[in-house]
């Protein structure tokens, strides 16, 4: 199993450009989840979904649009993306069937 | 959920146990504590988690006073590789949206 992928690992993109970071996951998990990282700072939630087809605000989701058409991916959408965007974005997954959280690599965004 | 207060860094001497405190003083009877920690820049990984009783597993143990009011992770032989920030994180859980939300953590440096 390659647990949970994330896709691109880097990106540099201008200000009102936009861009779709992809979240795949081949263990069968229900629920999905984006976070996003700033430096020295904690995760902090954007968007997560309970289920195929089901999304949900997070902390911080202004800026962000997520989709989860099928159960092993989750997008998340910036439409224009803005400096304050610049961030280290982090996708996770769990089961129903335990506690654990499974997290992805990262995606080093940069908006200049 | 309640919220949780860490220490913003320690350190313990590589080989003796290393004890990161956690404070949720506003912790209610059906919330879970939860830790995990992230090294350098990679995605957080899953320690431990339990509600009253102390729980252990193979990468450490969790000592959760009577009160509830906080709790303490055992690293029982640290390692260099156990430099890492470490988060403590309570939820609810029987919320069925799992959300995590992730402080600041504590920064633990294991010296040589």
């Amino acid at each position: 199993n390659a647990g949970v992928t994330q896709t691109p690992k880097f990106r540099v993109l201008k200000t009102g450009q936009s861009m779709t970071l992809l979240c795949a996951q081949d263990m069968n998990h229900e629920y999905m989840y984006w976070y996003r990282q700033d430096p020295g700072m904690g995760l902090r939630l954007i968007h997560y979904s309970v289920g195929e087809g089901t999304t949900a605000k997070g902390e911080v989701p202004d800026g962000y649009n997520v989709s989860r058409l099928k159960k092993q991916n989750f997008l998340l959408g910036l439409e224009s993306a803005a400096p304050s965007q610049t961030s280290v974005y982090f996708c996770a997954s769990k089961s129903s069937l335990n506690e654990k959280l499974f997290f992805g690599s990262g995606t080093q965004l940069s908006v200049l | 959920d309640a919220k949780t207060t860490q220490p913003t860094s320690m350190d313990c001497a590589e080989g003796r146990a290393a004890n990161l405190p956690c404070n949720h003083s506003t912790i209610s009877g059906n919330e879970y504590v939860y830790w995990y920690r992230q090294i350098h820049s990679q995605g957080p990984q899953y320690i431990i988690h339990g509600l009253k009783n102390n729980e252990t597993n193979e990468m450490a143990s969790l000592i959760i006073t009577e009160d509830r009011k906080s709790s303490t992770l055992i690293l029982p032989h640290a390692t260099l590789r156990d430099t890492a920030v470490y988060y403590c994180i309570v939820r609810v859980g029987t919320d069925s949206s799992y959300k995590l939300i992730f402080g600041s953590g504590t920064r633990l440096l294991v010296r040589p």
